[in-house]
Protein backbone atom coordinates (compact mmCIF):
# COMPACT_ATOMS: atom_id res chain seq x y z
CA UNK A 1 0.00 0.00 0.00
CA UNK A 2 1.14 3.89 -0.04
CA UNK A 3 3.35 4.84 2.29
CA UNK A 4 3.79 9.02 2.99
CA UNK A 5 6.62 10.42 4.73
CA UNK A 6 6.28 13.60 6.03
CA UNK A 7 9.42 16.08 7.09
CA UNK A 8 10.16 18.09 9.14
CA UNK A 9 7.87 17.07 12.23
CA UNK A 10 8.70 20.46 13.62
CA UNK A 11 9.53 23.75 12.24
CA UNK A 12 9.61 26.95 13.96
CA UNK A 13 10.10 30.34 11.69
CA UNK A 14 9.96 33.89 12.15
CA UNK A 15 6.79 36.00 10.96
CA UNK A 16 7.44 37.03 7.48
CA UNK A 17 9.73 34.25 6.14
CA UNK A 18 8.89 31.24 4.48
CA UNK A 19 8.52 28.00 5.12
CA UNK A 20 8.65 24.76 2.91
CA UNK A 21 7.74 21.28 4.18
CA UNK A 22 8.12 17.85 2.14
CA UNK A 23 6.39 14.68 1.69
CA UNK A 24 7.52 11.50 -0.28
CA UNK A 25 4.95 8.76 -1.42
CA UNK A 26 5.60 5.27 -2.61
CA UNK A 27 3.11 4.16 -4.93
CA UNK A 28 3.99 5.75 -8.12
CA UNK A 29 -0.12 5.32 -9.12
CA UNK A 30 -0.72 8.25 -6.62
CA UNK A 31 -2.23 11.19 -8.55
CA UNK A 32 -4.10 13.20 -5.93
CA UNK A 33 -2.00 14.75 -3.01
CA UNK A 34 -3.74 17.34 -0.86
CA UNK A 35 -2.61 19.53 2.35
CA UNK A 36 -4.94 19.70 5.50
CA UNK A 37 -3.99 22.50 8.84
CA UNK A 38 -5.16 21.27 11.43
CA UNK A 39 -5.69 24.09 14.51
CA UNK A 40 -5.91 22.60 18.16
CA UNK A 41 -8.99 21.20 18.76
CA UNK A 42 -9.98 21.98 15.20
CA UNK A 43 -11.06 19.39 12.18
CA UNK A 44 -8.23 19.00 9.47
CA UNK A 45 -9.21 22.19 7.11
CA UNK A 46 -8.11 21.73 3.34
CA UNK A 47 -5.88 24.46 2.28
CA UNK A 48 -4.80 23.47 -0.87
CA UNK A 49 -4.41 20.52 -3.11
CA UNK A 50 -2.47 19.20 -6.36
CA UNK A 51 -3.46 16.64 -8.88
CA UNK A 52 -0.68 14.51 -11.20
CA UNK A 53 -1.21 16.73 -14.39
CA UNK A 54 -0.11 19.93 -12.73
CA UNK A 55 3.34 20.58 -11.27
CA UNK A 56 2.38 23.58 -9.14
CA UNK A 57 -0.35 25.42 -8.27
CA UNK A 58 -0.70 28.33 -5.75
CA UNK A 59 -3.40 29.88 -3.81
CA UNK A 60 -2.27 33.66 -2.35
CA UNK A 61 0.59 33.10 0.02
CA UNK A 62 0.16 28.96 -0.21
CA UNK A 63 1.62 26.72 -3.11
CA UNK A 64 2.08 23.03 -3.77
CA UNK A 65 4.74 21.87 -6.45
CA UNK A 66 4.69 17.84 -7.20
CA UNK A 67 7.46 16.20 -8.83
CA UNK A 68 6.18 12.81 -9.98
CA UNK A 69 9.72 11.72 -10.79
CA UNK A 70 11.07 12.18 -7.64
CA UNK A 71 7.75 11.16 -5.63
CA UNK A 72 7.75 13.89 -3.89
CA UNK A 73 5.30 17.45 -3.36
CA UNK A 74 6.04 20.35 -1.13
CA UNK A 75 4.28 23.17 0.44
CA UNK A 76 5.45 26.53 0.32
CA UNK A 77 4.44 29.29 3.16
CA UNK A 78 5.33 32.87 2.28
CA UNK A 79 4.80 35.67 4.41
CA UNK A 80 3.84 33.52 7.15
CA UNK A 81 1.58 34.98 9.85
CA UNK A 82 0.93 34.15 13.91
CA UNK A 83 -2.29 32.64 12.87
CA UNK A 84 -0.55 30.27 10.28
CA UNK A 85 0.64 28.58 13.17
CA UNK A 86 -0.47 24.71 13.32
CA UNK A 87 0.03 21.40 12.37
CA UNK A 88 -0.25 20.35 8.24
CA UNK A 89 -0.58 16.95 6.73
CA UNK A 90 0.03 15.69 3.68
CA UNK A 91 -1.82 13.06 2.00
CA UNK A 92 -2.08 10.69 -0.73
CA UNK A 93 -4.41 8.94 -3.07
CA UNK A 94 -4.68 6.81 -6.16
CA UNK A 95 -7.44 6.72 -8.60
CA UNK A 96 -11.10 7.08 -7.77
CA UNK A 97 -10.39 5.72 -4.07
CA UNK A 98 -11.23 8.37 -1.52
CA UNK A 99 -8.69 6.35 0.92
CA UNK A 100 -6.30 9.26 1.72
CA UNK A 101 -2.99 8.15 3.49
CA UNK A 102 -1.22 11.03 5.87
CA UNK A 103 2.03 11.91 6.08
CA UNK A 104 3.00 12.38 10.03
CA UNK A 105 2.41 15.66 10.30
CA UNK A 106 4.80 19.07 10.82
CA UNK A 107 3.72 21.43 13.87
CA UNK A 108 5.02 24.79 11.94
CA UNK A 109 5.32 27.31 14.65
CA UNK A 110 5.59 31.15 13.37
CA UNK A 111 7.05 33.31 15.65
CA UNK A 112 5.92 36.98 16.64
CA UNK B 1 -23.96 24.86 2.69
CA UNK B 2 -23.73 23.03 6.36
CA UNK B 3 -20.81 21.20 6.80
CA UNK B 4 -20.13 17.28 7.88
CA UNK B 5 -20.92 17.23 11.37
CA UNK B 6 -20.60 13.89 14.09
CA UNK B 7 -22.39 13.39 17.13
CA UNK B 8 -21.65 12.75 19.58
CA UNK B 9 -18.67 15.13 20.22
CA UNK B 10 -17.44 13.68 23.00
CA UNK B 11 -17.88 9.72 24.40
CA UNK B 12 -16.09 7.88 27.53
CA UNK B 13 -16.39 4.33 27.27
CA UNK B 14 -15.77 1.12 29.64
CA UNK B 15 -13.79 -1.84 28.13
CA UNK B 16 -15.57 -3.97 26.46
CA UNK B 17 -18.89 -2.06 25.88
CA UNK B 18 -19.88 -0.91 21.88
CA UNK B 19 -19.99 2.66 21.00
CA UNK B 20 -21.82 4.40 17.57
CA UNK B 21 -20.75 7.32 16.28
CA UNK B 22 -22.86 9.54 13.52
CA UNK B 23 -21.80 11.43 11.02
CA UNK B 24 -23.88 13.39 8.33
CA UNK B 25 -21.91 14.95 5.52
CA UNK B 26 -22.74 18.15 3.23
CA UNK B 27 -25.47 18.01 1.71
CA UNK B 28 -24.62 16.72 -2.00
CA UNK B 29 -21.94 14.76 -0.62
CA UNK B 30 -22.57 11.19 -0.63
CA UNK B 31 -19.23 9.97 -0.19
CA UNK B 32 -18.06 8.89 3.60
CA UNK B 33 -14.71 7.96 4.79
CA UNK B 34 -14.11 7.51 8.35
CA UNK B 35 -10.22 8.24 10.10
CA UNK B 36 -8.95 7.65 13.03
CA UNK B 37 -6.40 10.12 14.78
CA UNK B 38 -4.07 9.07 17.37
CA UNK B 39 -0.75 10.82 18.80
CA UNK B 40 1.56 7.82 18.14
CA UNK B 41 -0.53 6.44 15.00
CA UNK B 42 -1.50 10.06 13.29
CA UNK B 43 -4.23 9.82 11.03
CA UNK B 44 -5.41 6.56 9.94
CA UNK B 45 -7.92 5.14 7.20
CA UNK B 46 -10.58 3.27 8.69
CA UNK B 47 -13.62 2.47 5.34
CA UNK B 48 -15.28 4.55 2.65
CA UNK B 49 -18.51 4.40 2.25
CA UNK B 50 -20.93 5.29 -1.12
CA UNK B 51 -23.58 4.64 -1.85
CA UNK B 52 -24.53 2.54 1.15
CA UNK B 53 -21.89 0.22 0.20
CA UNK B 54 -18.38 -0.44 1.74
CA UNK B 55 -16.13 0.55 -1.40
CA UNK B 56 -12.62 0.83 0.65
CA UNK B 57 -11.47 -0.32 4.22
CA UNK B 58 -8.17 -0.22 5.99
CA UNK B 59 -5.98 -2.23 7.96
CA UNK B 60 -8.19 -2.50 11.08
CA UNK B 61 -9.83 -5.02 13.19
CA UNK B 62 -13.48 -6.72 12.58
CA UNK B 63 -14.87 -5.04 15.78
CA UNK B 64 -14.72 -1.79 13.64
CA UNK B 65 -17.85 -1.87 11.52
CA UNK B 66 -19.79 1.03 9.67
CA UNK B 67 -23.01 1.75 7.49
CA UNK B 68 -24.12 4.74 5.24
CA UNK B 69 -27.94 5.05 4.88
CA UNK B 70 -29.95 6.27 1.58
CA UNK B 71 -29.75 9.91 2.94
CA UNK B 72 -25.89 9.37 2.74
CA UNK B 73 -25.55 9.84 6.73
CA UNK B 74 -22.99 7.35 8.03
CA UNK B 75 -22.65 5.78 11.13
CA UNK B 76 -19.52 3.23 12.62
CA UNK B 77 -19.54 1.09 15.44
CA UNK B 78 -17.09 -0.56 17.60
CA UNK B 79 -17.40 -3.57 19.58
CA UNK B 80 -15.58 -4.93 22.49
CA UNK B 81 -13.68 -1.36 22.94
CA UNK B 82 -9.63 -1.25 23.57
CA UNK B 83 -7.86 0.93 25.89
CA UNK B 84 -6.08 1.53 22.37
CA UNK B 85 -9.32 2.39 20.91
CA UNK B 86 -9.29 5.90 22.63
CA UNK B 87 -9.22 8.21 19.92
CA UNK B 88 -10.45 11.09 17.55
CA UNK B 89 -12.62 9.41 15.14
CA UNK B 90 -12.78 11.98 12.16
CA UNK B 91 -15.20 11.15 8.97
CA UNK B 92 -14.69 13.20 5.74
CA UNK B 93 -17.52 13.94 3.02
CA UNK B 94 -17.17 14.50 -0.77
CA UNK B 95 -18.33 14.80 -3.84
CA UNK B 96 -18.05 11.42 -5.80
CA UNK B 97 -17.54 12.40 -9.15
CA UNK B 98 -15.49 15.23 -10.44
CA UNK B 99 -13.44 17.19 -7.19
CA UNK B 100 -12.05 14.09 -5.32
CA UNK B 101 -11.83 17.12 -1.98
CA UNK B 102 -12.17 15.77 1.60
CA UNK B 103 -14.14 17.76 4.04
CA UNK B 104 -13.60 16.76 7.57
CA UNK B 105 -16.05 16.71 10.19
CA UNK B 106 -15.23 17.86 13.90
CA UNK B 107 -14.44 14.83 14.76
CA UNK B 108 -15.79 12.34 18.27
CA UNK B 109 -13.11 12.13 20.45
CA UNK B 110 -14.04 8.90 22.04
CA UNK B 111 -12.24 7.86 25.66
CA UNK B 112 -11.71 3.94 26.76
CA UNK B 113 -11.64 3.34 30.38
Amino acid sequence: GENVEQHPSTLSVQEGDSAVIKCTYSDSASNYFPWYKQELGKRPQLIIDIRSNVGEKKDQRIAVTLNKTAKHFSLHITETQPEDSAVYFCAATSGSARQLTFGSGTQLTVLP
Amino acid sequence: KAGVTQTPRYLIKTRGQQVTLSCSPISGHRSVSWYQQTPGQGLQFLFEYFSETQRNKGNFPGRFSGRQFSNSRSEMNVSTLELGDSALYLCASSVDQGPWEQYFGPGTRLTVT
